[in-house]
């Protein structure tokens, strides 16, 4: 079975400084992990994903996430956090076999001007 | 544009109407998926359909049912709507190929009184 474990349900940062959003998964196989995030009243809108190669990856609005294998981690980073990044971050996991995305109880970033 | 709409935003319903939520992309995805997320944040996977035709329900028991007729319509239907059907529904579609994400319509926030 595969499961996604989201440990924080509020982190707080001051806008300028560095987030992070911790994210750990278990998956039976080969993990492919997403990240996405929710603004209030919105569907959930795809930042990142990993799928294979390179550790770290990159996605929109300056986010990027560190696959670690032997942490089984997948954490969500930004240098510079915006107040603008204040929203839901869901983490997600699929491996295969499976039908459907494994969603993460999901962490509210809250950042303070 | 490529899109997934949900229709409608927002219901409020009396207990025992018949209520269907709709659920269109115009992206040609295969996958469609129906997600019921409570105040708690978390999304549980209610129905999925991998083709015309072919549905399967999710992790979350529901008294739900749903329909996939066409490719691009994936609609969902509550009989006899009660108060615990009270939730935000999400619809979310991605391609039969790859490792793709799921893209996410807006939402319908459905209360039951």
């Amino acid at each position: 079975a595969q499961s996604v474990a989201q440990p924080e349900d509020q982190v707080n940062v001051a806008e300028g400084n560095p987030l992070t959003v911790k994210c750990t998964y278990s998956v039976s196989g080969n993990p492919y992990l997403f990240w996405y995030v929710q603004y209030p009243n919105r569907g959930l809108q795809f930042l990142l994903k990993y799928i294979t190669g390179d550790n770290l990856v990159k996605g929109s609005y300056g986010f990027e996430a560190e696959f670690n294998k032997s942490q089984t981690s997948f954490h969500l980073k930004k240098p510079s956090a915006l107040v603008s990044d204040s929203a839901l971050y869901f983490c997600a996991v699929k491996d295969t076999g499976r039908r459907a995305l494994t969603f993460g109880s999901g962490t509210r970033l809250q950042v303070q001007p | 544009e490529a899109d997934i709409y949900q229709t409608p935003r927002y219901l409020v319903i009396g207990t025992g109407k018949k209520i269907t939520l709709e659920c269109s992309q115009t992206m040609g995805h295969d996958k469609m998926y129906w997600y019921q997320q409570d105040p708690g944040m978390e999304l549980h996977l209610i129905h999925y359909s991998y083709g015309v035709n072919s549905t399967e329900k999710g992790d979350l028991s529901s008294e739900s049912t749903v329909s996939r007729i066409r490719t691009e319509h994936f609609p969902l239907t509550l009989e006899s709507a009660r108060p615990s059907h009270t939730s935000q529904y999400l619809c979310a579609s991605s391609p039969s190929y790859g490792y793709n994400e799921q893209f996410f319509g807006p939402g319908t926030r459905l209360t039951v009184l």
